[in-house]
């Protein structure tokens, strides 16, 4: 069974402009998450989708966003990048009919470089 | 909120040595604790869980943990270093008594193996 796959797997960006990642879960995971990996703030939640619906947010500011589809691919959007969102953003599929106790399953990330 | 604390951001271990790796967690409730592991340039593979049962869990690649409610511990160990384990391992406390399906981790101890 293919694992997570994250596309694309580095980015340039310059400031003020806005970013869109794409996550693919494992085939029969409806569940997808996004989390933030730096070197200062650790791993970090941003948010988690299932079947389409947002179910949880992290405590990050509205210009992260993101969305999921009816095959449960997932995107994620930063808009008006600032050097901070420099980092290594990491996808997870679970089945997760229950809660997190479902093995969480990561993909490669996406490294994004903000200039 | 339920939080994770990692002793030691560097530990160094010789071939065929013990390894140990130190995780504190807080939570008011029973935690749902994890152990990942990040080889450079890739995501995170779970090593083990503890949900409910058995305080002992064995993982992969021979790393084993105990969950210690008394000492509110969830310490990663492996009897032999292999070169192969050379990696950044973080523990993870999941959110879900808190209502929110997230993980929060710990801020990594990266693993040297020495020849």
């Amino acid at each position: 069974k293919a694992g997570v796959t994250q596309t694309p797997r580095y980015l340039i960006k310059t400031r003020g402009q806005q970013v869109t990642l794409s996550c693919s879960p494992i085939s029969g995971h409806r569940s997808v998450s996004w989390y933030q990996q730096t070197p200062g703030q650790g791993l970090q939640f941003l948010f988690e989708y299932f079947s389409e619906t947002q179910r949880n947010k992290g405590n990050f500011p509205g210009r992260f966003s993101g969305r999921q589809f009816s095959n449960s691919r997932s995107e994620m959007n930063v808009s008006t990048l600032e050097l901070g969102d420099s980092a290594l953003y990491l996808c997870a599929s679970s089945s997760s009919q229950g809660g997190t106790t479902d093995t969480q399953y990561f993909g490669p990330g996406t490294r994004l470089t903000v200039l | 909120a339920q939080s994770v604390t990692q002793l030691g951001s560097h530990v160094s271990v010789s071939e065929g040595a013990l390894v140990l790796l130190r995780c504190n967690y807080s939570s008011s409730v029973p935690p749902y604790l994890f152990w990942y592991v990040q080889y450079p340039n890739q995501g995170l593979q779970l090593l083990l869980k503890y949900t409910t049962g058995a305080t002992l869990v064995k993982g992969i690649n021979g790393f084993e943990a105990e969950f210690k409610k008394s000492e509110t511990s969830f310490h990663l160990t492996k009897p032999s270093a292999h070169m192969s384990d050379a990696a950044e391992y973080f523990c993870a406390v999941s959110d879900e008594a808190a209502g929110r399906r997230a993980l929060t981790f710990g801020s990594g101890t990266r693993l040297q193996v020495q020849p």
